[in-house]
């Protein structure tokens, strides 16, 4: 089945460490983004990639990074540099970035938590 | 820029009651909208969408129609089911400044047998 993976679903970050949570996705998408939620206060964006090699800066990107090698992976960092990073990870994709009736696909999401 | 504005929550209701959830948008232009919903412990999914004023979109019972003078994008459903319980996401996305999608905070709708 078509859809975007992420893993791992549970993650424990010791203080100065980084961790990378992955996104895979089948559907041939060209958009991938990456979104953090925070209860009550929706989904904030910290990157987005619209092409292959090529990606941009969301509201909160400050301590996160990412990579777009391949067309299928968007996978992010949460540096030792982000001081507040347990929170609930969401990756999504989309078809066309150019089209603005596109639908987000989203994957199941990662929880992050801090210890 | 855009925003999106949703009635603060959570909703609660009785099965079978008549269900709102208010979304209001700021738009530079002509954005398509859409409500996502969230089930527990999952990430988001479509719900519903429109792309243009005056079109409804529909599905599993529940309807939204796209009014461009009043720049809203409400959420109905006639009889709401305790497995509606989630919480749900208005949307826009626009062609010219940004196509990247502007969610609103989240309504959460609690349904009580």
């Amino acid at each position: 089945d078509g859809g975007i993976t992420q893993s791992p679903k549970y993650l424990f970050r010791k203080e100065g460490q980084n961790v990378t949570l992955s996104c895979e996705q089948n559907l041939n998408h060209d958009a991938m983004y990456w979104y953090r939620q925070d209860p009550g206060q929706g989904l904030r964006l910290i990157y987005y990639s619209q092409i292959v090699n090529d990606f941009q800066k969301g509201d909160i990107a400050e301590g996160y990074s990412v990579s777009r090698e391949k067309k299928e992976s968007f996978p992010l960092t949460v540096t030792s540099a982000q001081k507040n990073p347990t929170a609930f990870y969401l990756c999504a994709s989309s078809i066309d970035p150019g089209y603005s009736g596109n639908t987000i696909y989203f994957g199941e999401g990662s929880w992050l938590t801090v210890v | 820029g855009n925003s999106v504005t949703q009635m603060e929550g959570p909703v609660t209701l009785s099965e079978e009651a008549f269900l709102t959830i208010n979304c209001t948008y700021t738009a530079t232009g002509y954005p398509s909208l859409f409500w996502y919903v969230q089930y527990p412990g999952e990430g988001l999914q479509l719900l519903l969408k429109a792309t243009k004023a005056d079109d409804k979109g529909s599905n599993k019972g529940f309807e939204a129609t796209y009014r461009k003078e009043t720049t809203s994008f409400h959420l109905e459903k006639g009889s709401v089911q305790v497995s509606d319980s989630a919480v749900y996401f208005c949307a826009l996305s626009e062609v010219g400044g940004s196509y990247i999608p502007t969610f609103g905070r989240g309504t959460s709708l609690i349904v009580h047998p």
